[in-house]
């Protein structure tokens, strides 16, 4: 059984591009967190997505938006990058009644 | 707002020590409490999850305490090697589904 898998694994961007994460969830968990990471810090939450809403929302701007799809998968995307999006990207999976994570290897954001 | 402290930040021990991490938080209603490793670069690893009704779990050399009156755990690792080199987190749960991490502890264990 696969766990939480994370595309791509590194990525470069430059400043004002644009950007997608995806994530597919452990098997039978539906459903999908999404942490950023800046070094030397603990995971900030981003937002979470169950039954393809979004549950809960952290402190971050509109440019950063996210979908999921009806096979639990999701992707994170961010617009307008700034120097200050780098960081790394985590997605973690649970069941819509635990509190329970289980997380992904992470996607690593650098923006130049 | 829930606030999560790891003390300390750093940590540097020969191989063998018996250690003890320690993770506090500001609002004692929580649900749960969860500690992850973290290798360098990498994503996280479960350790330890402890509800709020539960005072310890332990698996293998690894135990972890709450308790919630005083907003603190801790996580003990008997007999250190240097394959438990890391960053461990904390985090908290409460009622939002929403676990507030904290800085972590980064941990050296040298043979």
């Amino acid at each position: 059984d696969a766990g939480v898998t994370q595309s791509p694994t590194h990525l470069i961007k430059t400043r004002g591009q644009q950007v997608t994460l995806r994530c597919s969830p452990k098997s039978g968990h539906d459903t999908v967190s999404w942490y950023q990471q800046a070094l030397g810090q603990g995971p900030q939450f981003i937002f979470q997505y169950y039954e393809e809403e979004e549950r809960q929302r952290g402190n971050f701007p509109d440019r950063f938006s996210g979908h999921q799809f009806p096979n639990y998968s999701s992707e994170l995307n961010v617009n307008a990058l700034l120097l200050g999006d780098s960081a790394l990207y985590l997605c973690a999976s649970g069941t819509g009644g635990s509190y329970e994570q289980y997380f992904g290897p992470g996607t690593r954001l650098t923006v130049t | 707002k829930q606030e999560v402290t790891q003390i300390p930040a750093a940590l540097s021990v020969p191989e063998g020590e018996n250690l003890v991490l320690n993770c506090s938080f500001t609002d004692s209603a929580i649900y749960n409490l969860q500690w992850f490793r973290q290798d360098p670069g990498k994503g996280l690893t479960s350790l330890l999850l402890i509800q709020s009704s539960q005072r310890e779990q332990t698996s293998g050399r690894l135990n972890a305490s709450l308790d919630k009156s005083s907003g603190r755990s801790t996580l003990y690792i008997a007999a250190s090697q240097p394959g438990d080199s890391a960053t461990y987190l904390c985090a908290v749960g409460g009622g939002s589904y929403i676990p507030t991490f904290g800085r972590g502890t980064s941990l050296i264990v040298h043979p």
